[in-house]
């Protein structure tokens, strides 16, 4: 059973096109984040949703607009692509405070390739 | 300034040797959780070991352990008797806090770990 599960996997679009990825995770966490890999491998925080409640907006441009019916999901949509969103975009999740210990859980990845 | 530092881009090491990848840390909060996680060429992100700023002793998980040395803010990770399947990219972060609301981890640069037979 995948812990966070996030889909697709690959997905490659045209420059314009817009795009949704889907994120969900079935540990009962609390919080749920998107973290971008650029093509130097580093990793920075997007988004964070506490309960469906936004927390953590990173200056993202506004065309990524995350969204959290419920939870255990975490969706990113992401308006009129641009070449520089390719990047490999990371759903994870975290426990409560109390269970700090315990590492922040992180989806497959998608890669995205915007051409 | 830089909130995790990992100083090393690449390290090759003889299989079977302990390597020791590192890791120093920036924060004025006074709790504070660090971490380790594993990438394999395969992409997928594995979470390794965890120190909280409090605890007395360094952490260890199997063949991992954390040299946690607070004062010079420190938290490298060493991997005794390295195996081939530990080829991949080590990344150090940390979480400041607990401050509900910004439970982000912040990550440095990564290591890539090579292991030679």
């Amino acid at each position: 059973d995948t812990a966070v599960s996030q889909t697709p996997k690959y997905l490659v679009t045209q420059m314009g096109n817009d795009k949704s990825i889907k994120c969900e995770q079935n540990l009962g966490h609390d919080t749920m984040y998107w973290y971008k890999q650029d093509s130097k491998k580093f990793l920075k925080i997007m988004f964070s949703y506490n309960n469906k409640e936004l927390i953590i907006n990173e200056t993202v441009p506004n065309r990524f607009s995350p969204k959290s019916p419920d939870k255990a999901h975490l969706n990113l949509h992401i308006n009129s692509l641009e070449l520089g969103d390719s990047a490999v975009y990371f759903c994870a999740s975290s426990p409560p405070l109390r269970d700090r210990g315990d590492g922040y859980t992180f989806g497959s990845g998608t890669r995205l390739t915007v051409v | 300034a830089q909130k995790i530092t990992q100083t090393q881009p690449g390290m090759f090491v003889q299989e079977k040797e302990a390597v020791t990848l590192d890791c120093t840390y920036d924060t004025s909060d006074p709790s504070y959780g660090l971490f380790w996680y594993k990438q394999p060429s395969s992409g997928e992100m594995i979470f390794l070991i965890y120190q909280g700023s409090y605890d007395q002793q360094n952490a260890t998980e199997g063949r991992y352990s954390l040299n946690f040395q607070k004062a010079r803010k420190s938290a490298n990770l060493v991997i005794s008797a390295s195996q081939l399947g530990d080829s991949a990219m080590y990344f150090c972060a940390m979480r400041e806090g607990p401050n509900f609301g910004n439970e982000k981890l912040t990550f440095g640069t990564g290591t890539r770990l090579t292991i030679i037979p």
